[in-house]
């Protein structure tokens, strides 16, 4: 059975700190997602990564995939009130069908 | 272009009674998703429709969560009767991903706002 194990399952930092969280799995993925939900809304896609090694920056965000693409990261630089939220990593499980399977999250708050 | 769509936003109702969610999704997205998200967890797939048709409904507790597409467009998901472990948020997702294109497309999912059930 294919997993995400994301970490950590909860984070909480003050503005302008810098943090990293991970998706980890013991399965090889051909691409892994990145999504953002704030409190009280559907989560929101933020990036594929598609290639082992890969590295993709979207603003103050970087993602990263594992070169044997079993593992992801996320890293956010100065960190603001606006990045507070649940950041969900996901993986396709099944190309018939198109399943994703989704870790369950961590979640990050921002204080100012 | 319009978002997903889903109403009601919040319900909050007794064990054993019914209850029913409507999702629109984005239009000319043929696959349609129904997850189940427990407070602090990820979403949990409950069914996923290609245009009509299910594709997959082997997480849907069939003995009382119930789910159609009628017309290849909008959705309703179904629980009667509901239980306290109901209690969780329902996102609907829609993405243009079919399965005569499965390997050469990432499946990106567009989220409605879920509605937000208690059970009591």
């Amino acid at each position: 059975t294919q997993l995400l194990e994301q970490s950590p399952q909860f984070l909480s930092i003050q503005e302008g700190e810098n943090l990293t969280v991970y998706c980890n799995s013991s399965s090889v993925f051909s691409s892994l997602q990145w999504y953002r939900q704030e409190p009280g809304e559907g989560p929101v896609l933020l990036v594929t990564v598609v290639t082992g090694g890969e590295v993709k920056k979207l603003k103050r965000l970087t993602f990263q995939f594992g070169d044997a693409r079993k593992d992801s990261s996320l890293h956010i630089t100065a960190a603001q009130p606006g990045d507070t939220g649940l950041y969900l990593c996901a993986g396709p499980i099944d190309y018939n069908t198109g399943k994703l399977i989704f870790g369950q999250g961590t979640t990050l708050q921002v204080k100012p | 272009e319009a978002g997903v769509a889903q109403s009601p936003r919040y319900k909050i109702i007794e064990k054993r009674q019914s209850v029913a969610f409507w999702c629109n999704p984005i239009s000319g997205h043929a696959t349609l998703y129904w997850y189940q998200q427990i407070l602090g967890q990820g979403p949990k797939l409950l069914i996923q429709f290609q245009n009509n048709g299910v594709v997959d409904d082997s997480q849907l507790p069939k003995d009382r969560f119930s789910a159609e597409r009628l017309k290849g467009v909008d959705s309703t998901l179904k629980i009667q009767p509901a239980k306290l472990e109901d209690s969780a948020v329902y996102l609907c997702a829609s993405s243009r991903w079919s399965r005569r294109i499965s390997r050469s497309m990432y499946n990106e999912q567009f989220f409605g706002p879920g509605t937000r059930l208690t059970v009591l």
